[in-house]
């Protein structure tokens, strides 16, 4: 099967900037995560969907970060505008179940570097 | 925190050789998990443990859960050098709808 699919895997913007993501989950996984990873680090929950419901957004930076998830599929981050510690990679990752709690199948990620 | 602290940070050894890494937490959890990360790709998974299981085998890697420590270890045996990555620990706590990824250590396996 195919794996959970992420572009772009670079971005480069200058601060102020918006910049978007996209995730395509792997097909029939109903809860899809957003995750920021910083050098060094594991991975920090940014949102993570059930369906198309955000059940847990309580990480997401509500004043500049937006996500949505339209039909229970793709998956779209936004950062608007984007300040310089915002670089980081941004993990798209799926699972079967939910809860939160089961396998989760990641994407390569999303590479931003904000100038 | 619930977040899980895996030990040591960084651990270099040689091909042929077995690596261990620990993985200790604070909260009662229903499983734990283990991911390995090659340098600029995801995370791929390569273990779940639930809470009443002790230990569990996937080929050349072990883990082991002790509730009653907090802890859990990830055994590589016969490393090779395609084994150099990170590897975190990921746990499942009770009373929590998430996965708490800890800060990884990173292995480097030289040939």
């Amino acid at each position: 099967e195919a794996g959970v699919v992420q572009s772009p895997r670079y971005k480069i913007i200058e601060k102020k900037q918006p910049v978007a993501f996209w995730c395509n989950p792997i097909s029939g996984h109903n809860t899809l995560y957003w995750y920021l990873q910083n050098l060094g680090q594991g991975p920090e929950l940014l949102i993570r969907y059930e369906n198309e419901e955000a059940v847990d957004d309580s990480q997401l930076p509500k004043d500049r970060f937006s996500a949505e998830r339209l039909k229970g599929v793709d998956s779209t981050l936004k950062i608007q505008p984007a300040e310089l510690g915002d670089s980081a990679v941004y993990l798209c990752a799926s699972s079967r179940g939910s809860g939160g709690q089961e396998t989760q199948y990641f994407g390569p990620g999303t590479r931003l570097l904000v100038l | 925190s619930q977040q899980g602290e895996e030990d040591p940070q960084a651990l270099s050894i040689q091909e042929g050789e077995n690596a261990t890494m620990n993985c200790s937490y604070k909260t009662s959890i229903n499983n734990l998990q283990w991911y390995r990360q090659n340098s600029g790709r995801g995370l791929v998974h390569l273990i779940l443990i639930r809470s009443n299981e002790r230990e569990k085998h996937s080929g050349r890697l072990r883990v082991t859960l002790d509730t009653s420590k907090k802890s859990s270890s990830l055994l590589i045996t016969a490393s090779q050098a395609a084994d150099t990555a990170s590897y975190f620990c990921a746990t499942a706590w009770t009373g929590g709808f998430k996965t708490i990824f800890g800060a990884g250590t990173r292995l480097f396996v030289k040939a």
